[in-house]
């Protein structure tokens, strides 16, 4: 599995863009890049996840440049409750069971 | 819509006790997987399983073990505990069969307390 390196923490205020960048430089060619947000006490909660170029759901974007080895996890006009650890995780497919192997993630706080 | 339900939420036990935690993942997921989580530590994978078969295997000690039963629901039963179990245990649940088995669904989770 590649290893992942992200920043430990961020901050951040309300109504700004966050962007947390994720570095896989030995991604194999069958990952994909998925993210993970956490709350305290909680479960982890799955965000996004791509493969390469730029993903986009209801909650966030993911931009994957053409050489894969890092990622960027943006949250558009971030709130209160957007603050959080965010995992950025290297999935294999094909023949993987599936389990996650969460590395440190990356502590947002959101000030208002 | 339908989340993964584990139970209980909140178990205290001491040292040397049993517990059994208990997981019903999302119907029709086939797909249950366990984690454990210290304080101020990143999940860490236990055990999966897939359609009642163990898919996997992650650091789970030997006085763990756990099991999926024909309902899909799955147990984690927990011998000879120990101070440093105590943490919180994570069950998710995904779809296999749907081919986005890397979007885990996680229940609240159960801490479980050693003394």
């Amino acid at each position: 599995l590649a290893k992942t390196t992200q920043p430990i923490s961020m901050d951040s205020y309300e109504g700004q863009e966050v962007n947390i960048t994720c570095s896989h430089n030995n991604i194999a060619t069958n990952d994909y890049i998925t993210w993970y947000q956490q709350f305290p006490s909680q479960g982890p909660r799955f965000i996004i996840q791509g493969y390469k170029t730029k993903v986009t759901n209801e909650v966030a974007s993911l931009f994957i440049p053409a050489d894969r080895k890092s990622s960027t996890l943006s949250l558009p006009r971030v709130s209160l409750s957007d603050t959080a650890v965010y995992y950025c995780l290297v999935f294999s497919a094909g023949g993987n069971t599936g389990k996650l192997i969460f590395g440190q993630g990356t502590t947002l706080q959101v000030k208002p | 819509a339908a989340g993964v339900i584990q139970s209980p939420r909140h178990l205290i036990k001491e040292k040397r006790e049993t517990a059994t935690l208990k997981c019903y993942p999302i119907p029709r997921h086939d797909t249950v997987y366990w984690y454990q989580q210290g304080p101020g530590q990143d999940p860490q994978f236990l055990i999966s399983f897939y359609e009642k078969m163990q898919s996997d295997k992650g650091s789970i000690p030997d006085r763990f073990s756990a099991q999926q039963f024909s309902d899909y629901h799955s147990e984690l039963n927990m011998s000879s505990l120990e101070l440093g179990d105590s943490a919180l245990y994570f069950c998710a649940s995904s779809s296999h069969t749907s081919g986005n088995y890397n979007e885990q669904f996680f229940g609240p989770g159960t801490r479980l307390t050693v003394l």
